[in-house]
């Protein structure tokens, strides 16, 4: 079976730093790997995703996420936050095989302070 | 290109009555997905479509929850009677068929409470 991990709940950050939201999945087979992020009272918005090739993955709104197969993790990243950026963010992975379904992490919760 | 689209927003009812949701996805979609999210937790897929017929409902409790998807487009997802830990929100999401088409897009969701 498959699985995500966010192993943290909540991740404060001050605007202009750096920030890291991480995760980490099981799957067999490839993985293919998500980042969403929900603001309140809204449905899930696609940031980036990783299919096949180059590890290093740039998404929507200045985000990044790095696949790292020998440590299965697959980090958000962003090197200057923004306090627009506050909201809760999903890792999600499903294996390659033709229908198989996403899992979702429980989710971190990001607030950036002015 | 519009989004997924969904009705109602919010939902309150009491237990034991019965609710129903609706879907319409982005137009060309073949795949379609229901999840409920309950609060501090990831959405947990429901049901998938693969055009009008269901590829994965494992995670359906069937004696109370429904959906349908009767020509391919739009889908109702329907709860009866409805038990208090079904208050969530439930989210449509929906797929282009493409084999390189891997992007699940989102609805808003509608937020159901059961008194």
């Amino acid at each position: 079976a498959q699985s995500v991990a966010q192993p943290e709940d909540q991740v404060n950050v001050a605007e202009g730093n750096p920030l890291t939201v991480k995760c980490t999945y099981s799957v067999s087979g490839n993985p293919y790997l998500f980042w969403y992020v929900q603001y309140p009272n809204r449905g899930l918005q696609f940031l980036l995703k990783y299919i096949t090739g180059d590890n290093l993955v740039k998404g929507s709104y200045g985000f990044e996420a790095e696949f790292n197969k020998s440590q299965t993790s697959f980090h958000l990243k962003k090197p200057s936050a923004l306090v627009s950026d506050s909201a809760l963010y999903f890792c999600a992975v499903r294996d390659s095989s033709g229908y198989s379904t996403l899992t979702f992490g429980k989710g971190t919760m990001l607030l950036v302070s002015p | 290109e519009a989004g997924v689209a969904q009705s109602p927003r919010y939902k309150i009812i009491e237990k034991r009555q019965s609710v129903a949701f609706w879907c319409n996805p982005i137009s060309g979609h073949a795949t379609l997905y229901w999840y409920q999210q309950i609060l501090g937790q990831g959405p947990k897929l429901l049901i998938q479509f693969q055009n009008n017929g269901v590829v994965d409902d494992s995670q359906l409790p069937k004696d109370r929850f429904s959906a349908e998807r009767l020509k391919g487009v739009d889908s109702t997802l329907k709860i009866q009677p409805a038990k208090l830990e079904d208050s969530a929100v439930y989210l449509c999401a929906s797929r282009s068929g493409g084999r390189r088409q891997e992007t699940q897009y989102f609805g808003p969701g509608t937020r159901l409470l059961v008194l």
